[in-house]
């Protein structure tokens, strides 16, 4: 069974850093995109960042470039998102989607954690 | 950015209606776009990819259908466990982009 746990989120002063995990299992970690997906409370999903199997290409969200970095272990089956100089419109869900896509062009989200909360305030 | 609208945000049924949700797209995405259904607390679930292709286990009575901008979603009949938020998603360009919503309530 595909599983998908996400941890590491909480409360972060405005301008402070998180770093999100998320443990896979039940698959080959290393044979999918991966991706981080978020909502902030109330509102719709914003899809975030997803890295390619081997780590070799990463793409962001025009609000979250130079701040947030995605990587992943894939000899630990785990994904992460270093947030950096967080904002008040970070506040959000954040869920671990896997992509379905097992080639060299990602496609859809096909199985997702239940996601860790992040809230940015003072 | 490519911007998906989709319409209604909110829609009342009864249970045993037929429900269409309509998702467009501000430029040409071919086929590449995604249905899912999301419930509240719960984490998004996939129901429908290339615009059309029914997810292993999601039932029969969901279907989609468009190409280029315009898509549907289609409920034949609406059962209890289907009231939830349903989202259109692009894959065809960076960033990934999500229409706004559209609330299923219970009429």
């Amino acid at each position: 069974e595909v599983q998908l746990v996400e941890s590491g989120g909480g409360l972060v002063q405005p301008g402070g850093s998180l770093r999100l995990s998320c443990a896979a299992s039940g698959f080959t970690c290393s044979s999918y995109w991966m991706n981080w997906v978020r909502q902030a409370p109330g509102k719709g999903l914003e899809w975030v960042a997803n890295i390619k199997q081997d780590g070799s290409e990463k793409y962001y969200v025009d609000s979250v470039k130079g701040r947030f970095t995605i990587s992943r272990d894939n000899a630990k089956n785990s994904l992460y998102l270093q947030m950096n100089s967080l904002r008040a419109d970070d506040t959000a869900v954040y869920y671990c989607a896997r992509d379905m896509s097992s080639g060299a062009w990602p496609l859809v989200f096909d199985y997702w954690g239940q996601g860790t909360v992040v809230t940015v305030s003072s | 950015d490519i911007q998906m609208t989709q319409s209604p945000s909110t829609l009342s049924a009864s249970v045993g209606d037929r429900v269409t949700i309509t998702c467009r797209a501000s430029q040409s995405i071919n086929s590449w776009l995604a249905w899912y259904q999301q419930k509240p607390g719960k984490a998004p679930k996939l129901l429908i990819y290339d615009a059309s292709s029914l997810e292993s286990g999601v039932p029969l009575r969901f279907s989609g259908s468009g190409s280029g901008t315009e898509f549907t979603l289609t409920i034949s009949s609406l059962q209890p466990d289907d009231f939830a938020t349903y989202y259109c998603q692009q894959y065809k360009n960076y960033p990934r982009t999500f229409g706004q919503g559209t609330k299923v309530e219970i009429k």
